[in-house]
């Protein structure tokens, strides 16, 4: 199994453009979730979902959209790029009997000049 | 979710024992214990959970005082790859908003 994997590893975007983060797990698990991580801090939740065609916000959900079409996969769209958005992002997922032990891809760099 | 206290850093000799400390005074009686860690530059990673009695895989053990109010991970043999922030959280076990929440943490580094 390839756990959790995210594309890119690093990115560099200007103010107001957009991308899409891939997340794709290969465990068959329910919930995915996108977490951003500023330097020195903890991560702190953007958006989950619990299955394919669910998904609900974090504490952190402005700026960026999810979609979540099937099981394996749940993209991150950043639609107009600040500054603010530099960050680290990490997605994760976990099976349904233990929601809490959740399973971490390698992280995005992101880069908003 | 109650609320956790850890230190902000400590270090151990590579080979010893590396005993992290967290309180978590206010946990109610069905909420969890987890550890993960976070090695630079890469995702977290899940150590151990427990509710009550002491708990031990293949990373680590996990000790939790009688009144569940704190709680210790046991590195038992530290070494230098064991160098990450160590994040004590304290969560249900059940629920469709099992949204974890990292603070800091507590800087282990390892020194040969």
């Amino acid at each position: 199994n390839a756990g959790v994997t995210q594309t890119p590893k690093f990115r560099i975007l200007k103010i107001g453009q957009s991308m899409t983060l891939q997340c794709t797990q290969d465990m068959n698990h329910n919930y995915m979730y996108w977490y951003r991580q500023d330097p020195g801090m903890g991560l702190k939740l953007i958006y989950y979902s619990v299955g394919a065609g669910i998904t609900d916000k974090g504490e952190v959900p402005n700026g960026y959209n999810v979609s979540r079409s099937t099981t394996e996969d749940f993209p991150l769209r950043l639609e107009l790029a600040a500054p603010s958005q530099t960050s680290v992002y990490f997605c994760a997922s976990s099976w349904t009997g233990n929601q809490n032990e959740q399973f971490f891809g390698p992280g995005t760099r992101l880069t908003v000049l | 979710d109650a609320k956790t206290t850890q230190p902000t850093s400590m270090d151990c000799a590579e080979g010893r024992a590396a005993n992290l400390p967290c309180n978590h005074s206010t946990i109610s009686g069905n909420e969890y214990v987890y550890w993960y860690r976070q090695i630079h530059s890469q995702g977290p990673q899940y150590i151990i959970h427990g509710l009550k009695n002491n708990e031990t895989n293949e990373m680590a053990s996990l000790i939790i005082t009688e009144d569940r109010k704190s709680s210790t991970l046991i590195l038992p043999h530290a070494t230098l790859r064991d160098t990450a922030v160590y994040y004590c959280i304290v969560r249900r076990n059940t629920g469709a908003n099992s949204k974890l929440t990292f603070g800091k943490g507590i800087t282990l580094s390892v020194r040969p």
